[in-house]
């Protein structure tokens, strides 16, 4: 069956702009979600959407934000970047959440470069 | 506040020897402890867990061991193979107000040496 999907794969903005990243989850996962791979940091939580809500959210600025539609398939925006927002973002889905007996399943991520 | 810490950001071992990746936890509520392992260009990928009921489990060539007492959990990789160049994540699972969440660590990047 197919992955997860993330689009896009690499990008580069500049300041002040806004980003929307995409994933689509593997079919029949309802859970998915996000992090932020930077180098010294591992992967810090973002927040995570199950069946459309967001059920679990990170520690990071209202900058960040997401929806899941109903197809699960979700999406990330980031408004007005900063430098230190370049990072992989991750995406990884689940049948139910992540936890030990429901293991994630990431993309390949999208890195993202803000100049 | 790093809640799970991998305190060896890298690791060099020779082929065919054990490699021992290390990793603390602070908080006592973890109920799972996982091992992603990540290529370059790759998504993470789910390697083995242990549940904080036991001690140990294995799988093949890997092996977790937990130690609750001092917070602390091991992989060994016996013996290691060019392909496990990779960089490993400590991840741990725990309820927060009814969601389970994962915390991972910061990560170490294996190295081995043919």
């Amino acid at each position: 069956k197919a992955g997860v999907t993330q689009t896009p794969r690499y990008l580069i903005k500049t300041r002040g702009q806004q980003v929307t990243l995409s994933c689509s989850p593997i079919s029949g996962h309802r859970s998915v979600s996000w992090y932020q791979q930077t180098p010294g940091q591992g992967l810090q939580f973002l927040f995570e959407y199950f069946s459309e809500t967001q059920r679990n959210k990170g520690n990071f600025p209202g900058r960040f934000s997401g929806r899941q539609f109903s197809n699960s398939r979700s999406e990330m925006n980031v408004s007005t970047l900063e430098l230190g927002d370049s990072a992989l973002y991750l995406c990884a889905s689940s049948f139910q959440g992540g936890s030990g007996a429901n293991v994630l399943t990431f993309g390949a991520g999208s890195r993202l470069t803000v100049l | 506040d790093q809640q799970v810490k991998q305190n060896s950001p890298s690791l060099s071992v020779q082929e065919g020897r054990i490699s021992i990746l290390n990793c603390d936890y602070t908080n006592s509520m973890f109920d799972y402890f996982l091992w992603y392992k990540k290529y370059p260009a790759e998504g993470p990928t789910f390697l083995i867990s242990i549940s904080s009921i036991k001690d140990k489990n294995e799988d093949g060539r890997f092996t977790v061991f937990l130690n609750k007492s001092a917070k602390h959990l091991s992989l060994h990789i016996v013996p290691s193979q060019p392909g496990d160049s990779a960089v490993y994540f400590c991840a741990a699972s725990a309820v927060f107000f009814g969601n389970e969440k994962l915390t991972f660590g910061t990560g170490t990047r294996l190295t081995i040496i043919p």
